[in-house]
């Protein structure tokens, strides 16, 4: 069965800092990998996708992840962080295009001035 | 982008009565929708999916004669929680797909059963 782990509950970072968010997956067959942020009581929004081809994605506001299946991985990167950056981000794995979403448990991410 | 929307974005019921919870795609049809439900600071977890016109999957765990869902049409699925009880108190969030595509979410829904 396909799991997700974010390594990291919470994330305290200061403005205009780089920051990385973890996750690994674990799954025995291709994967569609996801990355969406969720502000308070909102749902979520998509930041980047990875289906296929380039290893690197970049996604919006600033945000780009990476790859890596020999680790299992597919960390959330970015290299300077605004305080309206602060926000949940959760990690998100698929075995079908349009299929069910396995979320990992979120990261919160906190940015201070 | 594809919009979904959520209606009730926020609902309080007594104990025992039953809740429905809309979602709808608006600009978009919507043959694959899915039901989530969020604790607080907790991840999503799938409850079910539902396809147009055909009866809903369940996940394991989720009770299908107290979690109704419906699909009735392209652009909307409604969830009914029903006889609800203190521990049904969530953050319920549906998102839709059109065929095999992206999963676009709607806003969420906060129940709060008293």
């Amino acid at each position: 069965a396909q799991s997700v782990t974010q390594l990291d509950s919470q994330v305290p970072v200061f403005e205009e800092a780089p920051v990385e968010l973890r996750c690994n997956y674990s799954s025995s067959v291709s994967v569609y990998l996801f990355w969406y942020v969720q502000y308070p009581n909102q749902g979520l929004q998509l930041l980047l996708k990875y289906l296929s081809g380039s290893t690197l994605v970049k996604g919006i506001n600033g945000f780009e992840a990476e790859f890596n299946k020999s680790q299992t991985s597919f960390h959330l990167r970015k290299p300077s962080v605004h305080i309206s950056d602060t926000a949940e981000y959760f990690c998100a794995v698929s075995d079908t295009w349009g299929g069910k979403l396995i979320f990992g448990q979120g990261t919160e991410l906190s940015v201070k001035p | 982008g594809a919009v979904v929307s959520q209606h009730p974005s926020r609902v309080i019921c007594k104990s025992g009565t039953s809740v429905k919870i809309e979602c709808r795609s608006l600009d978009f049809q919507a043959t694959t929708m899915f039901w989530y439900r969020q604790f607080p600071k907790q991840s999503l977890m799938l409850m079910a999916t539902s396809n147009e016109g055909s009866k809903a999957t369940y996940e394991q765990g989720v009770e299908k004669d107290k979690f109704l869902i419906n699909h009735a049409s392209l652009t909307l699925s409604t969830l009914t929680v029903t006889s609800a009880h203190p521990e049904d108190s969530s953050f319920y969030i549906c998102s839709a797909s059109a065929g095999l595509n992206e999963q676009f979410f709607g806003p969420g829904t906060r129940l709060t059963v008293l």
